[in-house]
């Protein structure tokens, strides 16, 4: 069955504290397409990145950053240097039948809450 | 482009009601879909369409039917509101060709049903 597990239900930080938010995932598929989604306070789902299963380079972008490891069914999402502004729930989703546009299989949610 | 829209905002039902959330994109996406977003759930697909005409079921379709008579639209209708459908619905849509796409959601409807 596929599955995508967010172990963590809520963590605090103070600002410029670095944090890592697991995700693991189960699938049978060998092309698979892993994200990240924010949803602020406000409701709205922000998309943050898409990762394919034939890459695994660690991406950057800002002050975020990934770290996909097939070899342990895991992408990490690590925020470096944390604002306020960062929080949110955010969501690592995984998709359906090889597909990056088709359906989503959602992880529960990790709560971010980062203090001044 | 106004992207995905979704129409009411909020919505207060009571038990029993029909009501018709709706979903409207202009970005000629092929695929459209619905999920439901539960405290400590996550979101959990309840249908989803490929193209004008076709609709399938996703992991939670019971108390919910959609139909895709344009590509442009996406209604999901709940013929008999009750409780255990409060809850905050996205609809989504991507394209199926362009191979470097991703999904964009609509902004949700928060249904509350007494």
């Amino acid at each position: 069955a596929q599955k995508v597990t967010q172990a963590q239900t809520e963590i605090s930080v103070v600002e410029k504290e670095d944090v890592t938010l697991d995700c693991v995932y189960e699938t049978r598929d060998t092309t698979y397409y892993l994200f990240w989604y924010k949803q602020p306070p406000s409701g709205e789902l922000v998309f943050l990145i898409r990762r394919n299963s034939f890459d695994e380079q660690n991406e950057i972008s800002g002050r975020y950053s990934w770290n996909f490891q097939k070899s342990t069914s895991s992408f990490n999402f690590t925020i470096t240097a944390s604002q306020v502004v960062d929080s949110a729930v955010y969501f690592c989703a995984l998709s359906e039948g090889g597909r990056s546009q088709g359906n989503l299989i959602f992880g529960k949610g990790t709560k971010l809450s980062v203090k001044p | 482009n106004a992207g995905v829209t979704q129409t009411p905002k909020f919505q207060v039902l009571k038990t029993g009601q029909s009501m018709t959330l709706q979903c409207a994109q202009d970005m000629n996406h092929e695929y459209m879909s619905w999920y439901r977003q539960d405290p400590g759930m996550g979101l959990r697909l309840i249908h989803y369409s490929v193209g004008a005409g076709i609709t399938d079921q996703g992991e939670v379709p019971n108390g919910y039917n959609v139909s895709r008579s344009t590509t442009e639209d996406f209604p999901l209708r709940l013929l008999s509101a009750a409780p255990s459908q409060t809850s905050v619905y996205f609809c989504a849509s991507s394209s199926l060709l362009d191979g470097t796409d991703t999904q964009y959601f609509g902004p949700g409807t928060r249904l509350t049903v007494l």
